[in-house]
């Protein structure tokens, strides 16, 4: 069974520029989240999808960043415009609906903001 | 808001046993979390605890005091492969994961 990928693996970009990092989950969980660590600090929670719908976005810093789940797939989120301090690592985990405490995590995507 | 603690680092023998401890303050949650972090790999589940005692999982076991809020990740018969970030997190009541800074602990041969 795949695990949770994420792409692209490393993202360099300039201050003001997009990116869209994308997460697929494993095939038929629910829950998708999105979580981020800056350097030198904890990982920290983004938002909680189940299946294409938003149930806690309590984390997301701004509304520069906007998470999508169409379809209840896979996800993207997206940084626009980027700033230096989003950078860091952006995780992406899933669970299944019966089991929502057993996270699966993807292997991240290193965001650098110059 | 929660505070998790957790040493920042801890160096260890092959073969030995080590616990890491993790302190949190939360009025409730739903289950007290450890993931294992290879350096530039996805954070792995490893436990949970949602009463207070002992879980034991192979050369892991962790246990959690709720009056306390104390929890532990005990490893035993360390191997160079345990050479990790161990992650502690809670789940409060009606949010989402809040994790500790890690404990990154080396295996010394």
């Amino acid at each position: 069974e795949a695990g949770v990928t994420q792409f692209p693996s490393h993202s360099v970009i300039e201050k003001g520029q997009t990116v869209t990092l994308r997460c697929d989950p494993i095939s038929g969980h629910d829950n998708l989240y999105w979580y981020r660590r800056v350097m030198g600090k904890e990982i920290k929670f983004l938002l909680h999808f189940v299946k294409e719908s938003k149930q806690d976005e309590s984390g997301m810093p701004n509304n520069r960043f906007l998470a999508e789940r169409t379809g209840g797939t896979y996800s993207t989120l997206k940084v626009q415009p980027a700033e230096l301090e989003d950078s860091g690592v952006y995780f992406c985990a899933s669970s299944p609906r019966e089991k929502g405490n057993e996270q699966f995590f993807g292997p991240g995507t290193r965001l650098t903001v110059l | 808001g929660q505070n998790i603690d957790q040493p920042t680092e801890m160096t260890a023998t092959e073969g030995a046993i080590v616990q890491i401890n993790c302190t949190y303050q939360t009025s409730g949650f739903n289950g007290l979390f450890w993931y294992q972090q290879h350096a530039g790999e996805a954070p792995t589940f490893l436990s949970y605890n949602v009463l207070d005692g002992l879980e034991e999982k192979g050369r892991f076991s962790s246990f959690l005091s709720r009056s306390k809020g104390y929890s532990y990740l005990l490893l035993k018969e360390l191997q160079m492969k345990d050479s990790a970030s161990y992650l502690c997190a809670v789940r409060p009541y009606g949010q989402n994961f809040v994790f500790g800074p890690g404990t990154r602990l080396s295996v010394l041969p």
